[in-house]
């Protein structure tokens, strides 16, 4: 299996803050990559898909970057609304889809 | 606008099967180009993909889970069944089921349902 790594597993923000989280594949993914935002007891919500296309839907102020086996979600200015977990996902066909451990946005 | 619904028990008792069943609205699986997925999530924990079915029937499977997993569609009702075999305390926490579309690629799951959670326990 691919293993997917984030980091950092926490991370602590003020609103206006500029937000980068990682994620690293143990192999190349080309740019099979997706990122989702959970907030608890909800269901996650698909931000950015194939690394950097924005999801219909999702402020701009989300983007993400990379290619192979290192990616970023970047979120320019958060926002209220933006705390919560992010998740990233390989679904390179020539694997098995896998997810990362996680990232927890918090209030700083 | 694409809906899902995840349905099944709430609880389980270990070695027993489990059969979760996904309804949905929004789209079709007699469309070429669409599927639909399986997911998990233990309380605490992170998300753990199990299963994919595609329009044409094609199917993959989480490798660590495959022994114990089938995934099933009745194209007709907008349904997909997961079945998990062998469940243990372990398998507890909420399952979700979610579209994707080969737009995206399909892995990248657009429509996710509300979840279910599911306890195994004597």
């Amino acid at each position: 299996d691919i293993q997917m790594t984030q980091s950092p597993s926490t991370l602590s923000a003020s609103v206006g803050d500029r937000v980068t989280i990682t994620c690293r594949a143990s192999q190349s993914i080309s740019s099979w990559l997706a990122w989702y935002q959970q907030k608890p007891g909800k269901a996650p919500q698909l931000l950015i898909y194939k690394a950097s296309s924005l999801e219909s839907g999702v402020p701009s102020r989300f983007s993400g970057s990379g290619s192979g086996t290192e990616f970023t979600l970047t979120i320019s200015s958060l926002q209220p609304d933006d705390f919560a977990t992010y998740y990233c996902q390989q679904y390179n066909n020539s694997f098995a889809w896998t997810f990362g451990q996680g990232t927890k946005v918090e209030i700083k | 606008q694409i809906t899902l619904k995840e349905s099944g028990p709430t609880l389980v008792k270990p070695t027993q099967t489990l059969t979760l069943t996904c309804t949905f609205s929004g789209f079709s699986l007699y469309t070429s180009g669409v599927g639909v997925g399986w997911i998990r999530q233990p309380p605490g924990k992170a998300l753990e993909w199990l299963a994919f079915i595609y329009w044409d029937d094609d199917k993959r499977y989480s490798p660590s889970l495959k022994s114990r997993l089938t995934i099933t569609k009745d194209t007709s009702k907008n349904q997909v069944v997961l079945r998990m075999a062998n469940m243990d305390p372990v398998d507890t926490g909420t399952y979700y089921c979610a579209h994707g579309g080969h737009n995206y690629g399909f892995g990248a799951l657009d429509s996710w349902g509300q979840g279910t959670l599911v306890a195994v326990s004597s």
